[in-house]
């Protein structure tokens, strides 16, 4: 069974940082891209970053490029999110997702999900 | 960027009866549309792909069609599992990966 399982979040005031982790279990790590899709509260799903399984290809939203960086390490079956310089508009659900495919317009095939962690920005 | 539209937003429906949910995208979409369920304090549950390809597990009810920038999801008998809010995305043209704003089915 596949399990993501995401940890780290919390309370941070504007300009702080944050580092968010999930482990991956039940499925070949190594083989599969990941995500990062968040959910402000009482909102929609908005994809935050994407990394695919040997690293060499990492992709952002633009509201979050410069400030957030997304990683992996395979032998730890976990990737996470570093989150820099951060701002109120950044509170929300912060979920791992697992994409379908290796490569491709597949890695956004979000078929398997985290329960998610709950980061909050406030002063 | 690829803009998802759903409706309506909210959508009151009776259990036993059909549900169908709209979704429109900006551009030309040729096959790279999915459909996701969320209930409340869960994460999303990815239902369809590829238009109308039903995920692993997924019921029959479940259905996806359309083509071009006009999609619908339909449900063609609700059970009480199924009130939940739904979201359409397009993984098309990426990044990023878009998603509409969510239909909410509600019972009636």
């Amino acid at each position: 069974e596949v399990q993501l399982v995401e940890s780290g979040g919390g309370l941070v005031k504007p300009g702080g940082s944050l580092r968010l982790s999930c482990a991956a279990s039940g499925f070949s790590f190594r083989d599969y891209p990941l995500s990062w899709v968040r959910q402000a509260p009482g909102k929609g799903l908005e994809w935050v970053a994407s990394i695919i399984g040997t690293s060499s290809s990492i992709y952002y939203a633009d509201s979050v490029k410069g400030r957030f960086t997304i990683s992996r390490d395979n032998a730890r079956y976990s990737i996470y999110l570093q989150m820099d310089s951060l701002r109120p508009e950044d509170t929300a659900v912060y979920y791992c997702a697992r994409g379908k495919g290796a490569v491709g317009a597949t890695i956004g095939i979000f078929d398997s999900w985290g329960q998610g962690t709950l980061v909050t920005v406030s002063s | 960027e690829i803009l998802m539209t759903q409706s309506p937003a909210t959508l009151s429906v009776s259990p036993g009866e059909r549900a169908t949910l709209s979704c429109r995208a900006s551009r030309r979409i040729p096959i790279n549309l999915a459909w996701y369920q969320q209930k409340p304090g869960q994460a999303p549950r990815l239902l369809i792909y590829d238009i109308s390809t039903r995920a692993t597990g997924v019921p029959a009810r479940f259905s996806g069609s359309g083509s071009g920038t006009d999609f619908t999801l339909t449900i063609s008998s609700l059970q009480s599992e199924d009130f939940a809010v739904y979201y359409c995305q397009q993984y098309a043209d990426w990044p990023p990966w878009t998603f509409g704003q969510g239909t909410k089915v509600e019972v009636k």
